[in-house]
């Protein structure tokens, strides 16, 4: 069974100031996807980054980075040059394959304050 | 990436009613899930929905009470059936595309 954790129910940042939200995660399976989603107030789930368990480098989109360590199993998103935008719920998932559903962790909500 | 759009993106029902959710992706998908987040809770599966054949439940969540229909590659219905105040959640569906999978935007629901 898979399993992710967030211990950060809630996170505080200067705007401006880079962020790092921490997830770790458990499984058995061989190759696997981390993956990162943001959910403001509206509800929808917006897609982040995704880093494959093979992958060599970590991910990067824009502002954000998954600093990806396999043998400590975490996967923690770094969010530099924070926006007042960037207020929301951060989900941290996983799946063994593209095809398979997620497995959610419990969220951090992130406050960037100005 | 796949745009996809759920209707309605709200609604308010009373109790013992059934509330149908559409699901449509601009795409054809095989694979696509329907998962439920409860205030202030993560998301939880419901459901995978592949195109022609029965969708696959998870534990606690029963075709009776959350049938689902897959008439094709691109579309699928999720109905929440004799409604109580503890089905009001957020109901969303996603599709796998490339490695990542997508949401809809979710519909909101309230049970009075």
């Amino acid at each position: 069974a898979q399993k992710i954790t967030q211990t950060q129910p809630g996170m505080f940042v200067q705007e401006k100031e880079a962020v790092t939200l921490d997830c770790t995660y458990d499984t058995s399976d061989p190759s696997y996807g981390l993956f990162w989603y943001k959910q403001p107030s509206s509800g929808e789930m917006i897609f982040l980054i995704y880093q494959g368990s093979y992958d060599q480098q970590n991910a990067t989109e824009g502002r954000y980075s998954l600093n990806f360590q396999k043998a400590r199993k975490s996967a923690n998103l770094v969010i530099s040059a924070s926006q007042l935008g960037d207020s929301a719920m951060y989900f941290c998932a996983m799946s063994p394959s593209g095809n398979t559903p997620l497995v959610f962790g419990k969220g951090t909500r992130l406050s960037v304050i100005a | 990436s796949a745009v996809i759009s759920q209707k309605p993106s709200r609604d308010i029902c009373q109790r013992g009613t059934s509330l149908t959710i559409q699901c449509q992706v601009d795409s054809q998908v095989t694979m696509m899930f329907w998962y439920r987040q409860q205030p202030g809770q993560s998301l939880t599966l419901i459901a995978t929905a592949n195109q022609g054949s029965e969708a696959t439940y998870e534990s606690g969540f029963v075709i009776d009470k959350f049938p689902i229909s897959r008439p094709n590659l691109t579309f699928s219905t999720l109905t929440v059936s004799n409604m109580s105040p503890e089905d009001s959640s957020i109901y969303l569906c996603s599709v796998a595309s490339a490695e990542t999978q997508y949401f809809g935007p979710g519909t909101r629901l309230l049970v009075l």
